[in-house]
């Protein structure tokens, strides 16, 4: 049973538009999100996180959205970027009464920005 | 660079040997994570230590599969008696603090002939 869901495989995306990423998750002990960016060969890598307590975090072109209420965040990318194209994880932990689990991830989204 | 280096970059083996893969993250880094990835999936947790301490392992992490951290600071992954379903993107990962992101290696790509 998947925690972590990105039911989008791949999303194409105009340079200059906003991209948006979007990731569901059924563990409403999960209370740390975060996004991760894979080029091929390469490992994840860190790109922002968010934490339970709050509904938005920004930096710089990214900026996430939390909705604990229908446990779903979003990534948006704004403007998107050629160099942006690559595979998008979202990833979760979860709290379990201070003892925290470890991070589980979705199957990722592969985001192409077209110049 | 997130200062986690992983050594081979890629192995391939004959099914049945035995292959072991190294992690070395930078100092500060006391969590140490082991994770595999395979085409078409987002990386599956397979085990994870505090300083030398191996803290949890994964129901993935079968009887072949062995990691250790014997002082804390880099770790070792060895698969015995490979099989071809062991074919993938191993991925070592490190983190300071407890929450605070993973840094993961560029991973060593296993194949099984």
């Amino acid at each position: 049973d998947q925690q972590v869901k990105q039911n989008s495989p791949s999303l194409s995306v105009q340079e200059g538009r906003i991209s948006i990423l979007n990731c569901d998750y059924t563990n409403s002990m999960f209370d740390y999100f975060l996004w991760y960016k894979k080029y091929p060969a390469e490992g994840p890598t860190f790109l922002i996180s968010i934490s339970s307590i709050k509904d938005k975090n920004e930096d710089g072109r990214f900026t996430v959205f939390l909705n604990k209420s229908a446990k779903h965040l979003s990534l948006h990318i704004v403007p998107s970027q050629p160099g942006d194209s690559a595979v998008y994880f979202c990833a979760a932990r979860a709290n379990y009464g201070g003892s925290q689990g470890n991070l589980i991830f979705g199957k990722g989204t592969k985001l192409s920005v077209k110049p | 660079d997130t200062g986690v280096s992983q050594d081979p970059r890629h192995k391939i083996t004959k099914r049945g040997q035995n292959v072991t893969f190294r992690c070395d993250p930078i100092s500060e880094h006391n969590r140490l994570y082991w994770y595999r990835q395979t085409l078409g999936q987002g990386p599956e947790f397979l085990t994870y230590f505090q300083n030398e301490a191996q803290l949890e392992k994964s129901r993935l992490l079968s009887d072949r599969f062995s990691a250790e951290r014997p002082k804390g600071s880099f770790s070792t992954l060895e698969i015995q008696r490979t099989e071809q379903g062991d074919s993938a993107m191993y991925l070592c990962a490190a983190s300071r603090q407890p929450n605070s992101p993973l840094h993961f290696g560029n991973g060593t790509r296993l194949t099984v002939t």
